[in-house]
Formats: structure tokens, C-alpha cells, sequence
């Protein structure tokens, strides 16, 4: 059974980095062509892919958050890690990793809600 | 970046209705890259169709997708109380790989 569990902080503060941290099961990050990506949701807003990389650390980034974003993984620890630098209140989301199936997304993890405030 | 309208942004039916929802692309996308999600409140997206017309594992064949080039449409036959949600299409391209339309909420007439 594939599994992905999102953790990390609940609250930063303006200007602070957010690290989160992707734990799955049920599948091994170095299996070929394995992916997973990064997906916001503000609020009430839309879904916001953000970062994805894959077994051979192939990595790609959103356009418009690219200077901010950093992703890695940790294969023996079937972990995939998200950094975001310099957050901002309009960074408050819920933060989800997807397996990357083909080219959707067939598991998700339970999402993280992060609050950005002082 | 292409970018994904979904429309209408609030479609309101009534149960044992048919729902038919739209995604437009800004650039042609091939069918293989073409998927829907249904999102329920406080719940992760949930994979409805893949290659634009494949249902995933366990999806009711109520729900049915098509479309190619930049017009797709996600199909629920007879709605039941279970399929009013939020749903989104998504494009896999290249730069950037990922994009989601910005969903449209179905809702109980």
C-alpha cells in the first residue's frame, strides 16, 4: 500500500525558512522513473504544483517560486524535504507531496496546513 | 506556462442530473497529459481520470472524460450526493511541468 505523510512546523514567522518533510512507504525513491511532487492550496484557493523530483534527481521547479524553493531526497530514509525560504502571511496553505503516476497524481499524502504570522 | 480555465466556476445540479465540466488550455496538451481530481472538504484531490479518458483504479463509470488539443471535458452521467465537490484538471507539460486549472465547485441545486 502506498502511503505519504506530510510533516513539518504548523507556524513559521514572516521571513523565516519552512522545511517539510515527505515520508512515504509502499514504494522505494529509487525505483526508475519514481516522482514526487510538491502541491500547495491557500485557503479556499486552487491547487499550486511547486517543486517535483524524481529517482534520478531530476528536479524541476514552479516559475514563479523557483529563487525560494529547494527540494532533495533522501532515498534511504524514503524521504522527500521541501524548503521554502523567506516566508510571507501569503504563503499560509496546505502543503501536500504526491506521487507522480505516469503524469497525475494518483497519491497523495494527507496534507500539512502551515500558518505564516508573526 | 499554459495555463488551464476551468469553467463554469460553480455549476449547481441536482441529484440523478448530468454534470459536464470544462477545462480550456492556453496550448494544446496531449491526451496523455490531460487528468481530473475531485477534492472534497478536508481532503487530499483524489485521481478521477488520467490520459484524459482513463478512469483510475476504483473510479464509478459514471464519470467519464474526453477532449484533445485544448478542449477536455470531465462527463458525471447521473450524479449521486457523494459527487458534489470541487473538481480540477490538471496538465503535465514542460516549463513548467505541472499546472491546475482553478477548479470548479459543483454543488447541490
Amino acid at each position: 500500500q502506498v502511503t505519504l505523510k506530510e510533516s513539518g512546523p504548523v507556524l513559521v514567522k514572516p521571513t523565516e525558512t519552512l522545511t517539510l518533510t515527505c515520508t512515504v512507504s509502499g514504494f522505494s525513491l529509487s525505483n526508475a522513473r519514481m516522482g514526487v511532487s510538491w502541491i500547495r492550496q491557500p485557503p479556499g484557493k486552487a491547487l499550486e504544483w511547486l517543486a517535483h523530483i524524481f529517482s534520478n534527481d531530476e528536479k524541476s521547479y514552479s516559475t514563479s517560486l523557483k529563487s525560494r524553493l529547494t527540494i532533495s531526497k533522501d532515498t534511504s530514509k524514503s524521504q522527500v524535504v521541501l524548503t521554502m525560504t523567506n516566508m510571507d502571511p501569503v504563503d499560509t496553505a496546505t502543503y501536500y507531496c504526491a506521487r507522480i503516476s505516469g503524469y497525475s497524481y494518483e497519491s497523495w499524502g494527507q496534507g500539512t496546513l502551515v500558518t505564516v504570522s508573526s | 506556462e499554459i495555463v488551464l480555465t476551468q469553467s463554469p466556476g460553480t455549476l449547481s445540479l441536482s441529484p440523478g442530473e448530468r454534470a459536464t465540466l470544462s477545462c480550456r488550455a492556453s496550448q494544446s496538451v496531449s491526451s496523455s497529459y490531460l487528468a481530473w481530481y475531485q477534492q472534497k472538504p478536508g481532503q487530499a484531490p483524489r485521481l478521477l481520470i488520467y490520459g484524459a479518458s482513463s478512469r483510475a483504479t476504483g473510479i464509478p463509470d459514471r464519470f467519464s472524460g474526453s477532449g484533445s488539443g485544448t478542449d477536455f471535458t470531465l462527463t458525471i452521467s447521473r450524479l449521486e450526493p457523494e459527487d458534489f465537490a470541487v473538481y480540477y484538471c490538471q496538465q503535465y507539460g514542460s516549463s513548467p511541468p505541472n499546472t491546475f486549472g482553478q477548479g470548479t465547485k459543483l454543488e447541490i441545486k
